[in-house]
């Protein structure tokens, strides 16, 4: 089966530094992929859609300076959490959309983010 | 954004017995899929049914869709302490959107 990959799948850093969250999708061309953030807890929260050579689509609330997406691949979009806060604490996922069957998203292991 | 209410919010069975998880949506939907997250990890999908469906199983699962009431209920049958996760619903308005996640249900399995 399809398989998406995030790396790192843990990183803890300071306040006041950014932080790089890498989605892969193995096997397979994702032209659309999707960012989620999960408080403890709680649901998943859609954050933006990102789309291969285009920039990504922010729900509303999310700040699209302090989250940069790029998709610049149609196997790889990264995350950037950028001077990051302890409120950004959070577990982040990513699903990506198989170009050729669009109603199956397949969804990474996610990263748990610790901002001290 | 989030589509609208899982119910119970938290269920605790014995093994053995069956758990009746239920979903409500509020928008036109071209499918709704369940989903199982074990605790701090990612997300499992179950089963997938669309908007032309009222009933698919899978195993122990079974899930059924009601359109007119915009709801779906998840039935785990025979349960295990295996089972112990949290449950969402999801649904997908069209083709190639985000799918837009439910509050979840809590299941806790006692042996």
């Amino acid at each position: 089966g399809a398989v998406v990959s995030q790396h790192p799948s843990w990183v803890i850093c300071k306040s006041g530094t950014s932080v790089k969250i890498e989605c892969r999708s193995l096997d397979f061309q994702a032209t659309t992929m999707f960012w989620y953030r999960q408080f403890p807890k709680q649901s998943l929260m859609l954050m933006a859609t990102s789309n291969e050579g285009s920039k990504a689509t922010y729900e509303q609330g999310v700040e699209k300076d302090k989250f940069l997406i790029n998709h610049a691949s149609l196997t790889l979009s990264t995350l950037t959490v950028t001077s990051a806060h302890p409120e950004d604490s959070s577990f982040y996922i990513c699903s990506a959309r198989d170009f050729w069957r669009t109603e199956t998203q397949y969804f990474g292991p996610g990263t748990r983010l610790l901002v001290l | 954004s989030q589509q609208g209410e899982e119910d119970p919010q938290a269920l605790s069975i014995q093994e053995g017995e069956n758990a009746t998880m239920n979903c409500s949506y509020k928008t036109s939907i071209n499918n709704l899929q369940w989903y199982r997250q074990n605790s701090g990890r990612g997300l499992v999908h179950l089963i997938l049914i669309r908007s032309n469906e009222r009933e698919k199983h899978s195993g122990r699962l079974r899930v059924t869709l009601d359109t007119s009431k915009k709801s779906s209920s998840l039935l785990i049958t025979a349960s295990r302490a295996a089972d112990t996760a949290s449950y969402f619903c999801a649904t997908g308005n069209q083709a190639g959107t985000a799918l837009i996640f439910g509050k979840g249900t809590t299941l806790s399995v006692s042996s």
